[in-house]
C-alpha cells in the first residue's frame, strides 16, 4: 500500500513568509502534483513533475515553485506567502491513470 | 485548456434513493474521466473511474456513464446510504496526465 505523507497537517505562517510544504511517498514512482482545494473551485493543479528535477506548471503556479531532487520527495515553495495562497494544499502521486492524494496541509496566511 | 463543469453544487436525498451527479469538459482530447470521494476532513479517493472507449461501468452501488459526443459523463449512486454523504469530484485528463477536476458537489443523504 503506497504512502503519501505531507510534513505538516495544520500550518500558520505570517505574509512575506517563506513558506515549505513537503510531501514524500514511498514508492519508487516518477508522477507527482501539488494542488490547492478551495470551497466551490474544486482542486486546482499548481505544478506536477515526472520525474527527477523535472518540473512542469499546471493551472495556476504563480505565487509558487517547487523542487524535486529526489524521486521520493516533491516540495511546494511559497517564496512569499499572501493571504490569498490560505488554501487546503493537497499532493498527489500518479501511477498510470490513478491519482492518490496525501492527507493534506491546511496553510493560513496572516 | 481543458474546462470541467458539475452540477449540482449540492444535492439532497433521502436514504435509499438514487443520486446524480453531471459533468462536462471541453477537451475532445480528454480520455480518462474519474470521480473522488472526499469525506470531511479525509483525503479525496477514488471511487470510479471510466475510459472514453467504454460507455458505462457500474461498481455495486455505483455507475458512471460517459457520452463522448455530448462530452459529458454522470456519476449515480442508487440505494444511497448515510455513508455516501461527502463531496464528490470528477476529473477529466488526457491519457492519466494534466487532470483537470470539477469544482465539486455536495451530497447530503438524509436518513
Amino acid at each position: 500500500d503506497v504512502k503519501v505523507t505531507q510534513s505538516s497537517r495544520y500550518l500558520v505562517k505570517r505574509t512575506g513568509e517563506k513558506v515549505f510544504l513537503e510531501c514524500v511517498q514511498d514508492m519508487d514512482h516518477e508522477n507527482m502534483f501539488w494542488y490547492r482545494q478551495d470551497p466551490g473551485l474544486g482542486l486546482r493543479l499548481i505544478y506536477f513533475s515526472y520525474d527527477v528535477k523535472m518540473k512542469e506548471k499546471g493551472d495556476i503556479p504563480e505565487g509558487y515553485s517547487v523542487s524535486r531532487e529526489k524521486k521520493e520527495r516533491f516540495s511546494l515553495i511559497l517564496e512569499s506567502a499572501s493571504t490569498n495562497q490560505t488554501s487546503m494544499y493537497l499532493c498527489a502521486w500518479g501511477f498510470y491513470n490513478e491519482q492518490f492524494f496525501g492527507p493534506g496541509t491546511r496553510l493560513t496566511v496572516l | 485548456g481543458e474546462n470541467v463543469e458539475q452540477h449540482p453544487s449540492t444535492l439532497s436525498v433521502q436514504e435509499g434513493d438514487s443520486a446524480v451527479i453531471k459533468c462536462t469538459y471541453s477537451d475532445s482530447a480528454s480520455n480518462y474521466f474519474p470521480w473522488y470521494k472526499q469525506e470531511l476532513g479525509k483525503r479525496p479517493q477514488l471511487i470510479i473511474d471510466i475510459r472514453s472507449n467504454v460507455g458505462e461501468k457500474k461498481d455495486q452501488r455505483i455507475a458512471v456513464t460517459l457520452n463522448k459526443t455530448a462530452k459529458h459523463f454522470s456519476l449515480h449512486i442508487t440505494e444511497t446510504q448515510p455513508e455516501d454523504s461527502a463531496v464528490y469530484f470528477c476529473a477529466a485528463s488526457t491519457h492519466g496526465q494534466n487532470f483537470v477536476f470539477g469544482p465539486g458537489t455536495r451530497l447530503s443523504v438524509l436518513p
